[in-house]
């Protein structure tokens, strides 16, 4: 099975940060990453597919990059309603989630 | 408006057994594959299972393999989550969720609880 490992766990950021999230599968899955928020009491979001597409409506200072193993989720500015924790989702063979980067305020 | 409604959570003992519905309205859900999500309390999020719209071919993380069973009906719009041998690391919000783009769950339920305990 491939494994999903986020970096970092947690971090603290403030409003107007610029905000990096790595990803790293255990082997290859292409561009079959996908990134994805969830906030408290509420289903997650799909922010990002295909490692670089954003989903319809998502702001753009969400931007995601990679291929092969390795991938990043960029927030360019961070806003307040983006304080939430971010997974990634492989769908490249079945399906994995990573551990999550819970993004907190500084 | 696209739905996901997961229903037939509750309170179970340990070995027991639950079935999870989830009902799909707003898009033709047989075009869809789809899978269930769940997360236990304080944890992350931990991809169950996943069915093709098919059905002809189904996934299951190893923590589950043996005891739960996902099966969909298309006719009726609806996903289903069979859970045996119910563990209390079995408790957890479970989702379902519709693949709408490549490989990625794209619209999600709200959930529905599942708590094993004696």
């Amino acid at each position: 099975d491939i494994q999903m490992t986020q970096s970092p766990s947690s971090l603290s950021a403030s409003v107007g940060d610029r905000v990096t999230i790595t990803c790293r599968a255990s082997q290859s899955i292409s561009g079959y990453l996908n990134w994805y928020q969830h906030k408290p009491g509420k289903a997650p979001k799909l922010l990002i597919y295909l490692a670089s597409t954003l989903q319809t409506g998502v702001p753009s200072r969400f931007s995601g990059s990679g291929s092969g193993t390795d991938f990043t989720l960029t927030i360019s500015s961070l806003q307040p309603e983006d304080f939430a924790t971010y997974y990634c989702q492989q769908g490249y063979n079945s399906r994995a989630f990573g551990q999550g980067t819970k993004v907190e305020i500084k | 408006e696209l739905q996901l409604v997961e229903s037939g959570g509750g309170l179970v003992h340990p070995g027991g057994s639950l079935r999870l519905s989830c009902a799909a309205s707003g898009f033709t859900f047989s075009d869809f594959s789809a899978n269930w999500v769940r997360q236990s309390p304080g944890k992350g999020l931990e991809w169950v299972s996943y069915m093709i719209s098919g059905s002809d071919t189904i996934y299951y993380a190893d923590s589950v393999k043996g005891r739960f069973t996902i099966s969909r009906d298309n006719a009726q719009n609806s996903l289903y989550l069979q859970m045996n041998s119910l563990s209390d690391e079995d408790t957890a919000l479970y989702y379902c969720a519709r693949e709408g783009t490549p490989h990625a769950l794209d619209i999600w339920g709200q959930g529905t609880m599942v708590t094993v305990s004696s």
